[in-house]
């Protein structure tokens, strides 16, 4: 499986605070993209960056991408807690099956009021 | 516009009894995924429909498992003679191509086998 992991497993910070969560992929990819989950049901597409980007910004979210290290991270800055959720990042690959989206275990993301 | 919808949002069962998961996707997507995400794990890929082409079978974990497809529209994904370990969230998506843009995800359909 050549899924991405993420890091830390759960992480839990004041709102208000900035939340930084990590994935670590290990062959060369297409793009890579974040996702969230809520409750444990469907997934909400967050972020795509390519790899020929290097970041990304989407409101509070920003994405970094490095390709010499195979790892993104995702910042959520000012978090709310709204945004008390299991975060995924899921790297595409070339090739047979590329098209499959292939998720870690994520991070568990609390934000305490 | 409508999202990907999915039915039952829950399903309990008994072990050794068949059941049957619907998921409607996008209207106009031409791909549409099946996931199984098993209780604090990720996803795991189960198929795969483009179109018109062979779907891509290779997630299904075990002959119980198939699914079909009817054109672009709805999935039905069955799972026959239960097991206890067939227990999980089983989640559908759809995307416009399916060349590795963004996935549309269902709110799942909750199984529990007893």
């Amino acid at each position: 499986s050549q899924q991405g992991e993420e890091d830390p497993q759960a992480l839990s910070i004041q709102e208000g605070e900035n939340a930084t969560m990590n994935c670590s992929y290990k062959t060369s990819i297409n793009n890579l993209q974040w996702y969230r989950q809520n409750s444990g049901r469907g997934l909400v597409h967050l972020i795509l960056i390519r790899s020929n980007e290097r970041e990304k910004h989407s409101g509070r979210l920003r994405v970094t991408l490095d390709t010499s290290k195979k790892s993104s991270s995702l910042l959520i800055t000012a978090s709310r807690a709204a945004d008390t959720a299991s975060y995924f990042c899921a790297p595409t690959y070339s090739g047979a099956g590329s098209y499959q989206l292939t998720f870690g275990k994520g991070t568990k993301l609390s934000v305490i009021p | 516009g409508a999202g990907v919808s999915q039915s039952p949002s829950n399903k309990v069962t008994e072990k050794g009894k068949d059941v049957e998961l619907r998921c409607d996707p996008i209207s106009g997507h031409t791909a549409l995924y099946w996931y199984r995400q098993r209780l604090g794990q990720g996803l795991e890929f189960l198929i795969y429909f483009q179109g018109n082409s062979a779907p891509d079978k290779s997630g299904l974990p075990s002959d119980r498992f198939s699914a079909e497809r009817t054109g672009e529209s709805v999935s039905t994904l069955t799972i026959q003679r239960t097991q206890q370990e067939d227990s999980a969230v089983y989640l559908c998506a759809s995307s416009l191509l399916g060349t590795q843009e963004t996935q549309y995800f269902g709110p799942g359909t909750r199984l529990l086998v007893l």
